[in-house]
């Protein structure tokens, strides 16, 4: 019963490097979401895919792209690793659309130093 | 810009006392409300949520929540609260109905003995 896996939990990158987050889901969900939380700033969203080969823009895309080539998995790619990228990131799955609950990794904690 | 807020960053308490955990969001025609909880090293997960119906609505380990569409609030609460209950708690909102998920700040409960 593996709901959303997210993969690696830690890592530490420098400045300018880039890096893959992996996420895979197994319940079938056809939206997926990636999300980053800063202390006491809540939840930002930074793409979001209503299924596989649809992506959008969240509210802060920049530095960041992804891509669905599959209804399972969504990663999160950083091209040119910035200080304010450090953060943990989440990636999401739900089944439909806004109004459905959201199934939440345990988190990719991200340092860049 | 539609918001959410969340009016209290930390709320310490005494197990078995009663919380409120306060929510507003900006005026809007038609919400989806939810709180998430979201424990040390963990994602988020549902506690409850509002689509329509009863401004009531009762969500897991006895935790419930009323919509005030007059107020534009969605306090959540509990009677009796415990030491697991120890927590970060995040309410969001979609706003017209199919809008992008906004989160709160977030307010960490702290269950004291």
């Amino acid at each position: 019963n593996a709901g959303v896996t997210q993969t690696p939990k830690f890592r530490i990158l420098k400045i300018g490097q880039s890096m893959t987050l992996q996420c895979a889901q197994d319940m079938n969900h056809n939206y997926m979401y990636w999300y980053r939380q800063d202390p006491g700033m809540g939840l930002k969203l930074i793409y979001y895919s209503v299924g596989a080969g649809i992506t959008d823009k969240g509210e802060v895309p920049n530095g960041y792209n992804v891509s669905r080539s599959t209804t399972e998995d969504f990663p999160l790619r950083l091209e040119l690793a910035a200080p304010s990228q450090t953060s943990v990131y989440f990636c999401a799955s739900s089944y439909s659309g806004w109004d459905q609950p959201q199934h939440f990794g345990d988190g990719t904690r991200l340092s860049i130093l | 810009a539609q918001s959410v807020t969340q009016l209290d960053s930390q709320v310490p308490v005494f197990e078995e006392a009663p919380v409120e955990l306060r929510c507003n969001y900006s005026s809007s025609v038609s919400v989806y409300l939810f709180w998430y909880v979201q424990y040390p090293n963990q994602g988020l997960q549902l506690l409850l949520k509002y689509l329509s119906g009863s401004t009531l609505v009762k969500g897991i380990n006895g935790f419930e929540a009323e919509f005030n569409k007059s107020q534009t609030s969605f306090h959540l609460r509990k009677p009796s609260v415990h030491i697991s209950d120890t927590a970060e708690y995040f309410c969001a909102v979609s706003y017209n109905q199919g809008g992008k998920l906004i989160f709160g700040q977030g307010t960490e409960l702290s269950v004291k003995p």
